[in-house]
Parts: structure tokens; C-alpha cells; sequence
């Protein structure tokens, strides 16, 4: 059975560094891709980056500057780091499994993670 | 990057009912565009993807058109557990892009 569980830090400071985990099971992230989406409170969904199944990274352009995607392939996790948080990077994280190689949609997702940026 | 319009915004009806979800993108996509449902307390769950093809175990009340840059997607007979938010996402090129989102709600 597929499953994807985010887990981080609730509250953060402005200034601070993001750290979320996606514990994945069911399929291995060596054979997956998979993808971080974020969601601000009462807005639509935004696609962070992913890390793709050989290892190599991709970031939304408006957000590389402050991103890292990486994993520990012999725990299948994934981990995403955003550093210089401001309020608006309040929201839910998702961690999402890409349905198969060379295409962009989502087929299992986590529960997501409520992150809020505040001093 | 591609920009997805979804419309309407709020939608309201009842069990039983069809409704119609639309979704626009600012250039075209071809056929590659998904609708995820979204509750509270829930994983999103991917309905359709590249236009039309209905994700396994979703029921067959719902249904996806489209191409190019208009998309919709038909619910058929409205059941209770239908009710919640609904997402189109382009997976046309990169990034992927989603749509604001559409709340069906219980009239």
C-alpha cells in the first residue's frame, strides 16, 4: 500500500530554515519520483520542486534560490530544506509520488504538513 | 509558465445532481491535464489525468473533456462524499501548474 507522511516543525521563525521529512512506503523513491507541492492557507496548490527517481533535483524557479531537495534512499525518505522563510511561505507541504516516469501528475499524496511562519 | 483559470469558483448542489468544473489554460496543453479532489483531513486524490483517463478505483460518475486549453470535469450523480475541493493541474510541461481551485458544495 502506497503512503507518503510529511513531518516537520509546526512553527518556524521568519528568517529560519524549513526542514520537512516525506517518509514514504509501499514503492522505493529509486523507482518513483517525487514532488513537493505547497498549499497557503485558503489558496490553490503551487509545486515546489521533486527530486526524481535517479537522484537529480528540479526547483519552481521563484523559489530555487532557497531550496534543497534531497533524500536517504536506504530509509525512502525525502527531505525538503527552504531557508530565509517569510510569512507568506505559511501554508501546507505536501509530498506527492509522481504516477510514472516523464509526466508531472500525482497519484498518492501525503496528508501534508501545516508549516506557519511567525515570530 | 502555464497559467490554469478554473471557474466557478463556488458551486453548490445536491445529491443526485451533475455538475460541470471548468478549467482554462493560458496557452494549450494538449490533452494533459488532471483533477485532483482535495477534503479536509484527507490526501488529495488524483480523479483524471491526461484529460480524460479516470484514475483506477474512481467511480465512473466522473468524467473528463477536453484539449488544447478548455477542460471540464463532469461529476454525475452527485454522492455526499463528492462534496469538497477540486483542482485541474496542467502536466503538459514544466513546472506543473494548478488551477485556484473549485469548492462544490452541498446546496
Amino acid at each position: 500500500q502506497v503512503r507518503l507522511k510529511e513531518s516537520g516543525p509546526r512553527l518556524v521563525q521568519p528568517s529560519q530554515t524549513l526542514s520537512v521529512t516525506c517518509t514514504v512506503s509501499g514503492f522505493s523513491v529509486t523507482s518513483y519520483h517525487v514532488s513537493w507541492v505547497r498549499q497557503p492557507p485558503g489558496k490553490g496548490l503551487e509545486w515546489v520542486g521533486a527530486i526524481w527517481k535517479g537522484g537529480s533535483t528540479d526547483y519552481n524557479s521563484a523559489l530555487k534560490s532557497r531550496l534543497s531537495i534531497s533524500r536517504d534512499t536506504s530509509k525512502n525518505q525525502v527531505f525538503l530544506k527552504m531557508n530565509s522563510l517569510q510569512t507568506d511561505d505559511t501554508g501546507t507541504y505536501y509530498c506527492a509520488k509522481h504516477s510514472r516516469e516523464l509526466v508531472y501528475y500525482f497519484d498518492y499524496w501525503g496528508q501534508g504538513v501545516m508549516v506557519t511562519v511567525s515570530s | 509558465d502555464v497559467q490554469m483559470t478554473q471557474s466557478p469558483y463556488n458551486l453548490a448542489a445536491s445529491p443526485g445532481e451533475s455538475v460541470s468544473i471548468n478549467c482554462k489554460a493560458s496557452k494549450s496543453i494538449s490533452k494533459y491535464l488532471a483533477w485532483y479532489q482535495q477534503k479536509p483531513g484527507k490526501a488529495n486524490k488524483l480523479l483524471i489525468y491526461d484529460g480524460s483517463t479516470l484514475q483506477s478505483g474512481i467511480p465512473s460518475r466522473f468524467s473528463g473533456s477536453g484539449s488544447g486549453t478548455d477542460f471540464t470535469l463532469t461529476i454525475r450523480s452527485l454522492e455526499p462524499e463528492d462534496f469538497g475541493l477540486y483542482y485541474c493541474q496542467q502536466h503538459n510541461e514544466y513546472p506543473p501548474t494548478f488551477g485556484a481551485g473549485t469548492k462544490l458544495e452541498l446546496k
